[in-house]
């Protein structure tokens, strides 16, 4: 079956750092990607997207990368700041299936600090 | 356009009671996926409809159902409860266009006491 791995963290950073959080998958096919955000209090929203081989999704300053051949899709922001602090979800829907039925990481808290 | 709406957003039960849960998808969306998400399991697949039809099940004992009208709007219910329910559950909406991307409800916290 689908499976999504991701670096569990927490992670804490201070405000401007570089962030990596690693994501790989195991899936048939060639499933699409996803990072999800979460912030306090609210639901899931779409940060970025890849639904090929290395395709780049980015949006926000977040960058992931498709990565067909290392099963992998890590995500990454060169300069995080205070409002970035949320728990993030790398995610994936099979081809073939239905496209509506995502199979998640557990998330990874980020905190950062000013 | 209006975003997916769950009602109610907090509620407490106690165990043995059952409860249904609302979600109200966003204007022109067909599927409904309901997802239970838990500090120890994370974020897991209960069930999606589509045009009234559940179309995926996750791995869920019977206790747990949905339905979906023929607005789109959706219910899940869960029957005899018991604390290991307690849970966010969240609502998400899908439709033509949106290249499988999922729009996510505020979720509905139950508390199982």
């Amino acid at each position: 079956g689908n499976s999504v791995t991701q670096m569990e963290g927490p992670v804490t950073l201070s405000e401007e750092a570089f962030l990596t959080i690693n994501c790989t998958y195991t899936a048939t096919g060639y499933p699409s990607l996803f990072w999800y955000v979460q912030y306090p209090g609210e639901g899931l929203q779409l940060l970025l997207k890849a639904t090929k081989a290395d395709d780049k999704g980015s949006n926000k300053g977040f960058e992931a990368t498709y990565r067909k051949e290392t099963t992998s899709f890590h995500l990454e922001k060169g300069s995080v700041q205070v409002s970035d602090s949320a728990v993030y979800f790398c995610a994936l829907s099979s081809k073939g299936g239905s496209n509506y039925k995502l199979t998640f990481g557990k998330g990874t808290l980020l905190t950062v600090n000013p | 356009k209006a975003g997916v709406t769950q009602t109610p957003r907090y509620l407490i039960k106690t165990r043995g009671q059952q409860v249904t849960l609302s979600c109200s998808p966003i204007s022109g969306h067909r599927s409904v996926s309901w997802y239970q998400q838990t500090p120890g399991q994370g974020l897991q697949f209960l069930f999606e409809y589509f045009s009234e039809t559940q179309r995926n099940k996750g791995n869920f004992p019977g206790r747990f159902s949905g339905r979906q009208f023929s607005n789109s709007r959706s219910e899940m219910n869960v029957s005899t409860l018991e604390l290991g329910d307690s849970a966010l559950y969240l609502c998400a909406t899908g439709g033509q266009g949106e290249n499988g991307e999922l729009f996510f409800g505020e979720g509905s916290r139950l508390t199982v006491l």
